[in-house]
């Protein structure tokens, strides 16, 4: 069976700074597929990022970056210099690398940035 | 270019009552998944269609529920004898193929409400 845990229900910090948002996963699989998706106040999901059971690699995009751990099958996302903007419900999300499997998402966790 | 589109964006309806949830995907996607999403919940799978078939229908609730999508684009999730407990957003996404490292790309959902 394929789990999501994201322990921190809701994160509160104030304007520019970071905060880490924990993502932990079950899986048998071997190979397999994590995402991140942001869901602002309008209600959208928005995909932040995917990444491969195989691709252990850290990846920055600006202010984001994700840390992937296999060992500890961890998958946690960090905002650095927080803005306001960034204010949503954000979820962590794990996909079967075979057949017609469908996205297991976590149950989020809500940031809120204060000015 | 456009996104997903879902209409209504909120539906009312009274307790028993039939309805219908319409879903328009990005041009092009050939896959297309209904999810579900209580408050303070991640989305649930529903029901995933690879072109017009439903490759995938293991997260309907029950026999209430059914999802066509005669043409492999525009889909309908309908809901017969409407319950309160399936008061939730309903939201669809799309991606451009069935592989599994395929974003899936959301909707603004449907905001069912049975009184």
């Amino acid at each position: 069976a394929q789990k999501v845990t994201q322990a921190q229900t809701e994160i509160s910090v104030v304007e520019k700074e970071d905060v880490t948002l924990d993502c932990v996963y079950e899986t048998r699989d071997t190979t397999y597929y994590l995402f991140w998706y942001k869901q602002p106040p309008s209600g959208e999901l928005v995909f932040l990022i995917r990444r491969n059971s195989f691709d252990e690699q850290n990846e920055i995009s600006g202010r984001y970056s994700w840390n992937f751990q296999k060992s500890t099958s961890s998958f946690n996302f960090t905002i650095t210099a927080s803005q306001v903007v960034d204010s949503a419900v954000y979820f962590c999300a794990l996909r079967r690398n075979s057949g017609n499997t469908p996205l297991v998402f976590g149950k989020g966790t809500r940031l809120s940035v204060i000015a | 270019g456009a996104g997903v589109s879902q209409t209504p964006s909120n539906k009312v309806t009274e307790k028993g009552k039939y309805v219908e949830l319409r879903c328009d995907p990005i041009s092009g996607h050939t896959a297309l998944y209904w999810y579900r999403q209580s408050l303070g919940q991640g989305p649930e799978f529903l029901i995933y269609f690879q072109g017009t078939g439903a490759a995938d229908d293991s997260g309907l609730p029950n026999d209430r529920f059914f999802a066509v999508r005669p043409e492999g684009s525009v889909s309908t999730l309908k809901i017969q004898r409407t319950e309160r407990g399936d008061s939730a957003v309903y939201l669809c996404a799309s991606s451009l193929t069935r592989a599994t490292n395929s974003p899936l790309h959301f909707g603004n959902g449907t905001r069912l409400t049975v009184t």
